[in-house]
């Protein structure tokens, strides 16, 4: 069974880094074909997708927002971290990890995501 | 980058067929896959199609995708409508950099 889980603060002050890790369960992220990828959902709004590693350990990232994103993985831990710096207000939102098939990029299953409030 | 259009919302009766768009903006559909998620409030996006046209086992047969590459879309057809379909449906798909995008969403009331 995969199971994917965020974790990470569930406030921020303006200004400061966030830092989320994803711990999973039932895959590897060695697997050829592999990634984890995070989404975001701002309160009420669409999905925003932020970034992807895959088995490779090949990075990617939103345009928008790769100047603030940084991905990463411990194998040995089954882990993903994302860190995004620079938090605003209109980063409030529930953030996802989810695992991805590379190639057709889909995403299955997803963790139950984690609400961050950016508020001083 | 790309963008991913659908209609904000759609509606339809019980035992009705629906049908959600999502027009690409730029390269062809056909190129790049797309999948499909329905999220139910306060739940995570769970798959109904990927890979165009591919249905989780666990997903009903009511749930189709397809591709059209005349109006560079993809289309969510649901059929035989209930009331637990009410929900917001998102589709998925990325470019030749592996940059992924989603669509704007659509919510789906039965009534």
């Amino acid at each position: 069974q995969v199971t994917l889980r965020e974790s990470g603060p569930a406030v921020v002050k303006p200004t400061q880094t966030l830092t989320l890790t994803c711990t999973f369960s039932g895959f590897s992220l060695t697997t050829s074909r592999t990634c984890v990828s995070w989404i975001r959902q701002p309160p009420g709004r669409a999905l925003e997708w932020l970034a992807l590693i895959d088995w490779d350990d090949d990075k990617y990232y939103s345009p928008s927002l790769k100047t603030r994103l940084t991905i990463s993985k411990d194998t040995s831990k089954n882990q993903v971290v994302l860190t995004m710096t620079n938090m605003d207000p209109v980063d409030t939102a529930t953030y996802f990890c989810a695992r991805g098939s590379s190639g057709p990029n889909w995403f299955d299953p997803w963790g139950q995501g984690t609400l961050v409030t950016v508020s001083s | 980058n790309f963008m991913l259009t659908q209609p904000h919302s759609v509606s339809e009766s019980p035992g009705k067929t629906v049908t959600i768009s999502c027009t690409r903006s730029s390269d062809s559909i056909a190129t790049y896959y797309v999948q499909w998620y329905q999220q139910r409030p306060g739940s995570a996006p769970t798959t109904v199609i990927y890979k165009d046209t591919q249905r989780p086992s666990e997903v009903p047969s009511r749930f189709s995708g397809s591709i059209d590459s005349s109006s560079n879309s993809a289309s969510l057809t649901i059929s035989g409508l209930k009331t637990e379909d009410e929900a917001d449906y998102y589709c998925q798909s990325y470019d030749r950099n592996n940059h992924v995008v989603f669509g704007g969403g659509t919510k789906l009331t039965v009534l």
